[in-house]
């Protein structure tokens, strides 16, 4: 059973707008949670994190959500830029074992010139 | 700076045949992982080093051993292959800074070994 949901397997969205990319997670004792971005053929590579102390955290055009109540975070860029298109899985993990990130499925980002 | 190398890039195997993954990481990081990458399922975490001379099962361990050589390289080996391995591998490694709680940093990937089983 997944503990981490990416429920939308793509986004297209036009460049210039905001994209929102969202995940959905389980298990409450996950308290740290990340970004990555994915292009084909090539490693996923790290974009952005968030631990459980905060609900925001910004870094340029990326801005990372959480709502732990919801159990749901979210990744807004803005604005958006053909060279963001790209697979991006949120990952979780909790204290207690912080060597095991659990991914979600991923979401495929097209973002239009 | 190299980062996260990978070998093979491809490999194709027939079921039953064996194969040793290789990663090496010049990062000097502490913590190496491997996962695997199936269509609509993310990556999964197989096993991982937390440090050099330990090993631990991750998410979906079965069918694979791992040997962490020294501190730069990490080994995934398929004894006897299945169809069912067939995935796209990636080895990753970690940097931890400990204290009275872990400060997390995030995992370094490499390229990814594309492996069919046949």
């Amino acid at each position: 059973d997944q503990q981490v949901k990416q429920n939308s397997p793509s986004l297209s969205v036009q460049e210039g707008r905001i994209s929102i990319l969202n995940c959905d997670y389980t298990n409450s004792m996950f308290d740290y949670f990340l970004w990555y971005k994915k292009y084909p053929a090539e490693g996923p590579t790290f974009l952005i994190s968030i631990s459980s102390i905060k609900d925001k955290n910004e870094d340029g055009r990326f801005t990372v959500f959480l709502n732990k109540s919801a159990k749901h975070l979210s990744l807004h860029i803005v604005p958006s830029q053909p060279g963001d298109s790209a697979v991006y899985f949120c990952a979780a993990s909790a204290m207690n074992n912080f060597n095991k990130f659990y991914f979600g499925s991923g979401t495929k980002l097209n973002v239009k010139p | 700076n190299a980062g996260v190398t990978q070998t093979p890039k491809f490999q194709v195997l027939k079921t039953g045949q064996s194969m040793t993954l290789q990663c090496a990481q010049d990062m000097n990081h502490n913590s190496m992982y491997w996962y695997r990458q199936d269509p609509g399922m993310g990556l999964r975490l197989i096993y991982y080093s937390a440090s050099e001379g330990t090993t631990d099962k991750g998410e979906v361990p079965n069918g694979y051993n791992v040997s962490r050589l020294n501190k730069r390289e990490f080994s995934l080996r398929l004894e006897s292959a299945a169809p069912s391995q067939t995935s796209v591998y990636f080895c990753a490694s970690r940097s931890l800074l400990a204290g009275a709680s872990p400060i997390y940093n995030e995992q370094f990937f490499g390229p990814g070994t594309r492996l069919t089983v046949l």
